[in-house]
């Protein structure tokens, strides 16, 4: 059963921390992505991974980190740094050819800092 | 910077009514366009996608829409809304380098 799955759902956490958003998919894709989505601004791209050890940053990549050591994963650190993350996370995935290139979307994960 | 702009922040409609949503975007490239749609307390799913070909796209659900080169324009329609509509509508363009940027979305209320 094929897809991509972020954990946890709910998140929260004390302002100062750091935390860690995980994004796993088993659909073999190349490509995955972090946006976050807050009411009347869409979804706005935090970061982005083509392939393995490689990453880009998105329109809002401050206060945030990831990694991608491996093909099925794409972790988010939402830093300190952060000014305003309280937000819904989602995670997606692509294949990365020309008539497959749609993305799936994972459940999201809330995170909330108080 | 690409960008893509969608203008109907709120779209209220009674059951029947046809439907428009506008979407521009702004690259002079080729671009591969996708609409999705978020239905309340549901994953964001594909609505349909333009890559190549005929501009008029057919999709999921009786929705279409049509890619205008000209006008730097991919519009999603529905010739008549059901209640079941009901949900947020996002515009998306791929352009280089396998980004992709969404526009801010359009949350459509279907009034039964």
């Amino acid at each position: 059963d094929g897809g991509i799955t972020q954990s946890p759902k709910y998140l929260f956490r004390k302002e100062g921390q750091n935390v860690t958003l995980s994004c796993e998919q088993n659909l073999n894709h190349d490509a995955m992505y972090w946006y976050r989505q807050d009411p009347g601004q869409g979804l706005r791209l935090i970061y982005y991974s083509q392939i393995v050890n490689d990453f880009q940053k998105g329109d809002i990549a401050e206060g945030y980190s990831v990694s991608r050591e491996k093909k099925e994963s794409f972790p988010l650190t939402v830093t300190s740094a952060q000014k305003n993350p309280t937000a819904f996370y989602l995670c997606a995935s692509r294949e990365d050819r020309v008539e497959k290139n749609e993305q799936f979307f994972g459940p999201g994960t809330r995170l909330t800092v108080l | 910077a690409q960008s893509v702009s969608q203008h109907n922040h709120h779209v209220i409609l009674s059951e029947a009514a046809s439907l428009e949503l506008g979407c521009n975007y702004s690259y002079g490239g080729t671009v591969n366009l996708f609409w999705y749609v978020q239905y309340p307390g549901q994953h964001l799913q594909l609505l349909l996608k333009y890559f190549s070909g005929d501009p008029l796209v057919k999709g999921i659900k009786g929705f279409e829409a049509e890619f205008i080169k000209s006008k730097f324009s991919f519009n999603l329609r529905k010739p008549s809304v059901q209640w079941s509509d009901t949900a947020e509508y996002f515009c998306a363009v791929i352009s280089s380098a396998s980004k992709i940027i969404f526009g801010s979305g359009t949350r459509l209320s279907i009034r039964p």
